[in-house]
């Protein structure tokens, strides 16, 4: 089993439409949460940085962490076709501050 | 958000010769940067970790005399693919970390071994 398992997609909604993207590990020391953005043939943008449970918001984004389940999800709201893009989800613990990824789901929103 | 750049963004080279690729963090210090190679429609490969005036850490599997790193200075780190062969194709990507946790990333580096 992986430690971090997010679904790979591909996703395709309509242009306006609530996208939820989801990650489930299984390493209860993981203490740092990402969301990154990764467009084609370029590298990750960081979205969202959380750390403790609970949701935070930044304009259309939303990440949320329930560390009691496991589990991290990020919503878009009024996605549009420039969110098309493959969402990686990272976490990491400890003073090494590596990252494990998860898979990455590739979304696709179309006008 | 934090800036960190990557240089050549794409670069083709023969086989059997040497690479430099640059990682610089712009308007910040970071204490420690993190190679990564991305094969298509994959996640990202971890190579190795640098820390300023330090040896690399290597990944299990990386052969540490192929992929030299360096990290001289608390804003450029340094990949150097040496005697590189088709195999080493792929697209290498740099990130860094100030004093907390949010690790920013390059735009990365398309290598071609011809």
């Amino acid at each position: 089993q992986k430690e971090v398992e997010q679904d790979p997609g591909p996703l395709s909604v309509p242009e306006g439409a609530i996208v939820s993207l989801n990650c489930t590990y299984s390493n209860s020391a993981f203490q740092y949460f990402m969301w990154y953005r990764q467009y084609s043939r370029k590298g990750p943008e960081l979205l969202m940085y959380t750390y403790s449970s609970g949701n935070k918001e930044d304009g259309r984004f939303t990440a949320q962490v329930d560390k009691s389940s496991k589990y991290i999800s990020l919503f878009i709201r009024d996605s549009q076709p420039s969110d098309s893009a493959t969402y990686l989800c990272a976490m990491s613990y400890g003073s090494a501050r590596q990252l494990t990824f998860g898979s990455g789901t590739q979304l696709t929103v179309l006008p | 958000g934090a800036v960190v750049s990557q240089h050549p963004s794409r670069v083709i080279c023969k086989s059997g010769t040497s690479v430099k690729i640059e990682c610089r963090s712009l308007d910040f210090q970071a204490t420690t940067m993190f190679w990564y190679r991305q094969f298509p429609k994959q996640s990202l490969m971890l190579m190795a970790t640098s820390n300023e005036g330090s040896k690399a850490t290597y990944e299990q599997g990386v052969e540490k005399d192929k992929f030299l790193i360096n990290h001289a200075s608390l804003t450029l780190s340094t990949l150097t693919v040496t005697s590189a062969h088709p195999e080493d194709s792929s697209f290498y990507i740099c990130s860094a970390i100030g004093t907390g946790y949010e690790q920013y990333f390059g735009p990365g580096t398309r290598l071609t071994v011809t």
